[in-house]
């Protein structure tokens, strides 16, 4: 099983609401991501978890808080957002943060804020 | 930083033909090179993947080169389907530098029926 699972597919918010997307791995894999891509672009690293550690936070905004509960799961908390936020974000994970091992990803959550 | 650059950023060839796209980078500690293949609403898929102590790797109509010298890679989609339309990214990573590739800026094959 190499399935990277998220939730929800689509999301809308309004500048003041507070959301969460949700990712999901079952692979045993120590490492998970998040990504922002916007059309047309190759998805943006944001942050990088190691061994349920952040270990990597590529300069995101705090409006962005990423959490993981536990080795299987990765949450990524909305707070705040603007319009230029709206993009797709994808999860992905890998059997260690080492450089040089495959990175599975989710399908995505769809975000637009308003 | 590792810089990657993607040609050409779109593409399109008839049902049948041979489709190829090239990456070149920058740094020459990276050693790992994956290919994406991403359709419209989906996330992007490993389809093929280098090592830089490998110079070509094949998986039935797909295959993937590496030059180290000249650090350049290319995919090879032979006998083009219309299923192989999508956006495909190259990307480059270094084994120390945990959990971070650079990918190109993607092309987008279409293959016309």
């Amino acid at each position: 099983d190499t399935e990277v699972t998220q939730t929800p597919k689509h999301l809308v918010m309004g500048m003041t609401n507070k959301k969460s997307l949700k990712c999901e791995q079952h692979m045993g894999h120590r490492a998970m991501y998040w990504y922002k891509q916007k059309a047309k672009k190759p998805p943006e690293l944001m942050f990088v978890y190691s061994y349920e550690k952040l270990s990597i936070n590529e300069s995101v905004p705090s409006r962005f808080s990423p959490e993981c509960p536990n080795s299987s799961l990765l949450n990524l908390h909305l707070h705040a957002l603007q319009p230029e936020d709206s993009a797709l974000y994808l999860c992905a994970s890998s059997q260690d943060p080492a450089g040089g091992k495959t990175q599975y990803f989710g399908p995505g959550t769809r975000l637009l804020v308003l | 930083g590792e810089n990657v650059e993607q040609h050409p950023s779109t593409l399109s060839v008839q049902e049948g033909d041979s489709a190829v796209i090239k990456c070149t980078y920058s740094d020459s500690a990276s050693n790992y090179f994956p290919w994406y293949k991403q359709e419209l609403g989906k996330g992007p898929q490993l389809i093929i993947d280098i090592r830089s102590n490998v110079g070509e790797k094949k998986d039935q109509r797909i295959a993937v080169t590496l030059n180290k010298t000249a650090k350049h890679f290319s995919l090879h989609i032979t006998e083009t389907q219309p299923e192989d339309s999508a956006v495909y990214f190259c990307a480059a990573s270094i084994g120390t530098n945990a959990g971070k590739s650079t990918f190109g800026d993607g092309t987008t094959l279409t293959v016309k029926p």
